[in-house]
């Protein structure tokens, strides 16, 4: 069975200030693919981005940053001078590497960010 | 926008009524999903088309009855619910294997 754990159920940051998001995940294939997805108040979850598991280089892009620990079984998720934009909620899945077109997520709970002014 | 759109945005009905909501996606996408977001609880799939065919049903109450008639569109037919699947309904599309879910913003069901 598949597993992500987002302990950090809200955080609230100062703009400007750095902050981290956990992830933890628990599976038993060799093999598999790591997201973040972004839920703003409109309720749509946005794509951020995917890892596949033999790729274990950590990935930068503008703000955003993403700490891939395959010993600890860790996605932390880091955004860099935080915005109030940046506030929503932030989801963490994980899903099999396998064949067919239909491919089926395990979500965290998610993690509430808030970016006050 | 995400090029999947979802209808009614918000919902209210009592337990014997029957309504149903709607996705569409003009994404060119060839899987949909219906998922459910409860507060403080993992998004949780509910079922998966592909093709137009059911590939996945995660143990879910026969009182939700989905239905693709389409690539492109996706209904969830509902009837004599239970105040506890009052809930942000989720739909998503995909398309190939890259995990990339595209998603409506969901339609917030209130049961009474």
């Amino acid at each position: 069975a598949q597993k992500v754990t987002q302990a950090q159920t809200e955080i609230s940051v100062v703009e400007k200030e750095d902050v981290t998001l956990d992830c933890v995940y628990e599976t038993r294939d060799t093999t598999y693919y790591l997201f973040w997805y972004k839920q703003p108040p409109s309720g749509e979850l946005v794509f951020l981005i995917r890892r596949n598991s033999f790729d274990e280089q950590n990935e930068i892009s503008g703000r955003y940053s993403w700490n891939f620990q395959k010993s600890t079984s860790s996605f932390n998720f880091t955004i860099t001078a935080s915005q109030v934009v940046d506030s929503a909620v932030y989801f963490c899945a994980l899903s099999r590497i396998s064949s067919g077109s239909a491919r089926q997520l395990t979500f965290g709970s998610g993690t509430q960010l808030t970016v006050l002014p | 926008e995400t090029g999947v759109t979802q209808t009614p945005r918000h919902l209210v009905m009592g337990m014997t009524n029957k309504k149903s909501l709607k996705c569409e996606q003009h994404l060119g996408h060839n899987a949909m999903y219906w998922y459910k977001q409860s507060a403080k609880k993992p998004l949780e799939l509910m079922f998966v088309y592909n093709f137009k065919e059911q590939t996945e049903n995660n143990s879910v109450p026969s009182r939700f009855s989905p239905e693709c008639p389409n690539s492109s569109h996706l209904f969830l037919h509902l009837h004599t619910l239970q105040p506890e699947d009052s809930a942000l309904y989720l739909c998503a599309s995909s398309q190939g294997t890259n995990g990339k879910l595209f998603f409506g913003s969901g339609t917030q069901l209130s049961v009474l």
